[in-house]
């Protein structure tokens, strides 16, 4: 099974809804990472936590917001999608400060 | 404002040869730089990571160098094969307990047979 793991793997939905993407991850990592992907801009960092009791945000968390349920699952919520929110988006982790290990990605679109 | 650059042109090399892909970066300080491979559709894998007191660092068949003064890393794939092709990251950390990393929004190569 993978180490980390989001879900759903695709979702296309309107502009308005509330939308959650959820990662869980199997590694018994403390951090955890919210990135997007746009093409030619590379991965940007949302929210990051280091534990269930800390939620920080990243460089682009307007029209975020994240849940750190357990130390295994980290959740990503969209409140009102808006278009310009369709992009990849990646979860990670990572133990001692060093490489970080990424799910599959899910794509989101919003129409 | 922080900047990574990573040549935004695919590389299109022959099996066989060395692949060299650059990362340049501004206006940051990073305690360590590392290279990630990302295939398309599948999210980045962990490469190599070199600090900044390293000028060099090796795996199989790839090298890397890190060079604080010119602010720029050189990634290396020796004997590259068509497998070699995907899209290569780079990301540069500060040292602390969060392990933020900040991308370069990655360079294309292709190996063709």
């Amino acid at each position: 099974d993978a180490d980390v793991t989001q879900t759903p793997r695709n979702r296309i939905t309107k502009t308005g809804k509330r939308i959650m993407l959820e990662c869980s991850q199997t590694k018994g990592h403390d951090r955890m990472y919210w990135y997007r992907q746009d093409p030619g801009l590379g991965l940007r960092l949302i929210y990051y936590s280091f534990d269930v009791k800390d939620i920080n945000k990243g460089e682009i968390s307007d029209g975020y917001s994240v849940s750190r349920q357990a130390q295994a699952k980290f959740s990503l919520s969209l409140e009102s999608a808006i278009p310009n929110q369709t992009a990849l988006y990646f979860c990670a982790t990572s133990g001692v400060p060093g490489e970080q290990f990424f799910g599959p990605g899910t794509r989101l679109t919003v129409l | 404002s922080q900047k990574i650059e990573q040549n935004s042109e695919a590389l299109n090399i022959q099996e066989g040869k060395t692949a060299t892909l650059t990362c340049n970066y501004t206006n940051y300080s990073p305690a360590y730089l590392q290279w990630y491979r990302q295939d398309p559709g599948r999210g980045p894998v962990f490469l190599l990571l070199i600090r900044e007191n390293e000028k060099e660092k090796r795996k199989e068949r790839l090298k890397v160098t890190f060079d604080t003064t010119l602010k720029q890393s050189l990634f290396h794939i020796t004997a590259s094969q068509p497998a070699d092709s995907a899209t290569y990251l780079c990301a540069l950390g500060r040292s602390g307990g969060y392990n933020k990393l900040i991308f370069g929004a990655g360079t294309r190569l292709a190996v063709h047979p």
